[in-house]
């Protein structure tokens, strides 16, 4: 079955940066995209950005462009983001999620398996 | 600010339906599909409609989905206690755009 292994809970201090992993199994790694998606305490999703594993290539939004970093590691079916400079406001649970795409008679974009998810605590 | 306009709370009681809108616009619900996010307290989000109206295997058919034009609604019908949770709707619009969520309540 397909698995999505987030890595553990981190505590940065403001300035700092973060690494947070996320092992896949189950299916092949590089077929498919991996998203990062984030949730402060109390709110929405919110939508950080995309990586293909195959090619590498990667899409991240605006808010997040220059201090959001997404690797691979396609040896172990491992897929990382970074985010540098942290401040209170990215105190959040992490999530990476398996993306695709979705063409019929329309067009769209789906994530369909979800890891556990990462708490990273920004505090001084 | 979302992109996507949700109600932030729904409720019913058990049995009833209860149906929970999302509006968008021409650049993402009006052109693309949409989807929706079921998240029950303390856990990840899950798949719960894709491409508005299809169900991933093991979804009940109590959840339906819809979309005309620029709106979409997700109905759950014979309300359940395990139905309490958060509910995102998702489309894309260059990027994965979310609806700030509802958080529906059993009553």
């Amino acid at each position: 079955q397909v698995q999505l292994v987030q890595s553990g809970a981190e505590v940065k201090k403001p300035g700092a940066s973060v690494k947070v992993s996320c092992k896949a199994s189950g299916y092949t790694f590089t077929s498919y995209d991996i998203n990062w998606v984030r949730q402060a305490t109390g709110q929405g999703l919110e939508w950080m950005g995309w990586m293909n594993p195959n090619s590498g290539n990667t899409g991240y939004a605006q808010k997040f462009q220059g201090r959001v970093t997404m690797t691979r590691n396609t040896s172990i079916s491992t897929a990382y983001m970074e985010l540098s400079s942290l401040r209170s406001e990215d105190t959040a649970v992490y999530y990476c999620a398996r993306g695709t795409v979705d063409y019929y008679d329309s067009s769209g974009y789906y994530l369909d398996y979800w890891g556990q998810g990462t708490l990273v605590t920004v505090s001084s | 600010q979302s992109v996507l306009t949700q109600p932030p709370s729904a409720s019913g009681t058990p049995g009833q339906r209860v149906t929970i809108s999302c509006s968008g616009s021409s650049s993402n619900i009006g052109s693309n599909y949409v989807y929706w996010y079921q998240q029950l307290p303390g856990t990840a989000p899950k798949l719960l409609i894709y491409r508005n109206n299809q169900r991933p295997s093991g979804v009940p058919d109590r959840f339906s989905g819809s979309k005309s034009g620029t709106s979409a609604s997700l109905a759950i019908s014979g309300l359940r206690s395990e139905d309490e949770a958060d509910y995102y709707c998702a489309a894309w619009d260059d990027s994965v755009v979310f609806g700030g969520g509802t958080k529906l309540t059993v009553l």
